[in-house]
């Protein structure tokens, strides 16, 4: 079954420090790779995915992400965190074929805080 | 902008008093999703609408209802809300499904169940 795996419900950076967020997937296909920020109240928007092509994907906001095949892993990564990265960022998978085409598997989060 | 929108943001109810929240999107796109975000948790899919094509989890309560009467509108109606079912719902469209596409959120609704 598919799933994905985010390591570290919570992570806490000082401001300017690197970010990094782990995310691992279980699949026996090529996934699509997303990650997406929600901040307190809202919607979840989108930072970046990854389709094919470059395995690095940049995104908004100066975070990227690095599809890695034979770690199964898509860590999302930001040189220098900022005071208002301050979310909860949820890593996703979805599918090009099967009944559930197109449907996000989430992560269950990680709440990323940054102290001054 | 075309976006996603969700009506109301905030929605509190009585224990077994029908209700209904809204989305809508200008963005034309075929597929509309409803997921249920508890606190701290994932957003969980409940179903979704591809063109007029109703499409339910598995594991969706018989107490969740969905109508798309138009490409426009999608409404989740919960006949009996219980305790349980406070939660953030999240509606959220793509163009097509599967091939990697995006899907754009709407804000959400949070709902109270008093």
């Amino acid at each position: 079954a598919q799933s994905v795996t985010q390591l570290g419900s919570h992570v806490s950076v000082s401001e300017g420090a690197l970010v990094l967020l782990r995310c691992n997937y279980s699949s026996s296909v090529p996934p699509y790779l997303f990650w997406y920020v929600q901040y307190p109240n809202q919607g979840l928007q989108l930072l970046l995915k990854y389709t094919t092509g470059a395995t690095l994907v940049k995104g908004i906001n100066g975070f990227e992400a690095e599809f890695k095949k034979s770690e199964t892993s898509f860590h999302l990564t930001k040189p220098s965190a900022h005071m208002s990265d301050a979310a909860e960022y949820f890593c996703a998978v979805s599918f090009a074929f099967g009944g559930s085409q197109g449907n996000l598997i989430f992560g269950k989060g990680t709440k990323l805080s940054v102290k001054p | 902008d075309a976006m996603v929108i969700q009506n109301p943001r905030y929605q509190v109810t009585q224990f077994g008093k029908p209700v209904t929240l809204s989305c809508s999107q200008t963005l034309n796109h075929n597929v509309m999703y409803w997921y249920q975000q508890k606190s701290s948790q994932a957003p969980k899919l409940l179903f979704h609408y591809y063109d007029k094509d109703f499409n339910n989890e598995a594991d969706t309560p018989d107490n969740f209802q969905s109508r798309r009467p138009n490409t426009s509108f999608c409404f989740l109606d919960i006949r009996s809300p219980g305790l349980g079912d406070a939660a953030m719902y999240l509606c959220a469209t793509s163009r097509d499904r599967g091939r990697g596409g995006t899907q754009y959120f709407g804000p959400g609704t949070r709902l109270l169940v008093l």
